[in-house]
């Protein structure tokens, strides 16, 4: 079957740098996308990877590896507005959206 | 920017009453996709649509329908609704079929079935 692994919660420092990793088994691989999502509100578009490596965006990075079947979320200077659910999905060989169930990340001050 | 909108936030319904969530999206997307959102469970796919007058089956269509009639809006309907159907459901629209697509997602609705 197809599996998305990702940490239920993390708790970080405001200020500080978070990695939030995603673990995969997908039946094939299109690309992988990282959604931020606050409570109570949908998600939003952060990244997309479709090839090994770092992508940069801001406080934002995303790092793939299709070999390992491994992807990360690296948030740095954590502003409190950074608390939020951030959702890993993988996009399988017929286009489909395979979601992780996300991972809740608390910045405290 | 791309608006999703979607007919209610929170909407209260009783056992077995048949149940319209409405959602449009205003960028003349192409595909549009209804998803459940349960605690602990990723976003779940019901069905979703590349074109009018088509749709899909998703992961989990048992106990729903889609219309779409119209490019712009796209439907879901619970024939009768039950108690495991109180759930997040999430619209969301793309422009093509293009691997790089960005889903963009409406505010979503609540929906409680008592």
């Amino acid at each position: 079957g197809q599996n998305i692994d990702q940490p239920t919660e993390m708790t970080a420092t405001e200020g500080a740098i978070v990695q939030i990793n995603c673990t995969y088994q997908t039946s094939g691989f299109n690309g992988l996308f990282w959604y931020q999502q606050h409570a109570g509100e949908a998600p939003t578009f952060l990244s997309y990877n479709v090839l090994d490596g770092l992508e940069e965006k801001g406080r934002f990075s995303s790092f793939l590896s299709r070999s390992k079947g491994y992807s990360y979320l690296l948030l740095k200077e954590l502003q409190m507005k950074d608390s939020a659910s951030y959702l890993c999905a993988v996009l399988d060989s017929n286009y489909q959206l395979i979601w992780g169930a996300g991972t809740k990340l608390i910045i405290k001050p | 920017d791309v608006k999703v909108t979607q007919s209610s936030r929170y909407l209260v319904k009783r056992t077995g009453e048949k149940v319209f969530l409405e959602c449009v999206q205003d960028m003349d997307h192409e595909n549009m996709f209804w998803y459940r959102q349960d605690p602990g469970l990723g976003l779940r796919l019901i069905y979703f649509s590349y074109d009018v007058k088509m749709k899909e089956k998703g992961d989990i269509p048992e106990g729903y329908s889609v219309s779409r009639e119209k490019k712009e809006r796209f439907s879901l309907i619970l024939e009768s609704a039950s108690t495991n159907q109180t759930s997040m459901y999430l619209c969301a629209s793309s422009l093509g079929r293009g691997a790089t697509d960005t889903q963009y997602f409406g505010p979503g609705t609540r929906l409680t079935v008592l």
